[in-house]
Parts: structure tokens; sequence; C-alpha cells
């Protein structure tokens, strides 16, 4: 079964700083994966997709880079606000199709 | 477009009673999924309709859940009888091909 861990589970920065989270993940048979931030009590928002074919993506602050052959993904958020205050999820499709496994998540504060 | 809509937003009921949780995809979304979440196990797939038919149940927890997609633009999880380890946050979410998943704003479900 495909296992996604997310480390730190927690992180703090100061404002203004750059910073990565990482995803880990032991199948690489691997369709797609996808990054998640969550804020409280709310559902989950779609940031960067990356196909298994891909190695990155980004979207303004936001860069996903993908190694399958070696289990990760990382994020990187560039010049930290407090706004990103959120957690964040890696998500992986299996190349079956249609199945997902998320994982726990990591917690990000961005003090002002 | 609304986004995936979630019906209703919050649920609290007595142990025993049926459950009945409502989700609207996203128009011309083709796939469906039902996850929960809990502190304990993480967000977890239940089941996934591709064109309203079921695919996958592999992840519905027991005989107990059940879940339709009668039309595409609609579908139920049911929870028949309910017990207090039911309790968590369950989402809908769409997507349309191999695109990126859209997640609702989830059913926080307490079951007393």
């Amino acid at each position: 079964k495909q296992e996604v861990t997310q480390i730190p589970a927690a992180l703090s920065v100061p404002e203004g700083e750059n910073l990565v989270l990482n995803c880990s993940f032991t199948d690489s048979a691997i369709y797609n994966l996808q990054w998640f931030r969550q804020d409280p009590g709310k559902g989950l928002t779609s940031l960067l997709l990356i196909q298994s074919s891909q190695r990155e993506q980004t979207s303004g602050r936001l860069n996903a880079s993908l190694d399958k052959s070696s289990g990760r993904s990382t994020l990187y958020i560039a010049a930290s606000q407090p706004g990103d205050s959120a957690t964040y999820l890696c998500a992986v499709e299996l190349n079956t199709g249609n199945q997902f496994y998320f994982g726990t998540g990591t917690s990000l504060t961005v003090i002002p | 477009d609304a986004g995936v809509i979630q019906s209703p937003r919050h649920e609290v009921t007595e142990m025993g009673q049926e459950v009945t949780l409502r989700c609207k995809p996203i128009s011309g979304h083709n796939s469906l999924f039902w996850y929960r979440q809990t502190m304990m196990r993480g967000l977890e797939l239940l089941i996934y309709f591709n064109n309203n038919v079921p695919i996958d149940d592999s992840g519905m927890p027991e005989d107990r859940f059940s879940a339709k997609m009668p039309n595409a633009s609609f579908s139920t999880l049911k929870i028949q009888p309910s017990e207090p380890r039911d309790s968590a946050v369950y989402f809908c979410a769409s997507r349309w091909g191999i695109g990126s998943q859209y997640f609702g704003p989830g059913t926080r479900l307490l079951v007393l």
C-alpha cells in the first residue's frame, strides 16, 4: 500500500522567509502528485498538480518539484506571508487511476 | 461556477440514526470522490464514481456506509445506523479527466 509522509508536521517561520515543505511516497508508480492547502474548518484548495512525466510546476510564489525515482516532492514557497498560514497536504494518485493517498500534512505558521 | 456544494455543513445526530450527506459536483466533471478526515487517520478515500458508476468502494469502512450517484449532478453518502466513531469531516471532491481534484467545504458530522 502506498504510504505518504510529510515532514515536518509543523513549521513556524518569520514573514518574508523562503521555505520548503517535503512529501515522500513509497511506491514510485504514480500517475500524478497534487499539493493542497487547507485552512482551519475549510475544505482543501488545489495548489499545483504535477503529472508523472513532469519534474516541476510553478504558480506565483509556489514551485513544486517531483522526483519519482526517489519518491519525493517538495513545495517551495517564496517570500512567505501571514496569509500562507495553513496546513499543506500532498496527495499521490497511483497509475492504476483514481487511487489517491494523502499525507498527514504540514501545518505552516508565518509570523508577521 | 459555484464549486462543489455539500449539505448539510454540520450534522449532529444520535447513535443509531440514519445520516445522509449530499454533494453536487462541479458541472462537467466526470469523477466524484467521497473522503473522510479525522485527526487520527487523516484524509481517507471512501469511494469514487466515474461517469456516475461506482468504481472502487474498498475504502468504505463497513456495510453501514453506502453511496449513490443517480445522475451527474448529485451524489449521497448514507450511514445507517450511525455510531460515535463515524464522527468526522466528510468531503466530496470532483474532477474532469485526469485533472485536479476540487473539494467541497465538507460536512462536519458528530454522532453522540
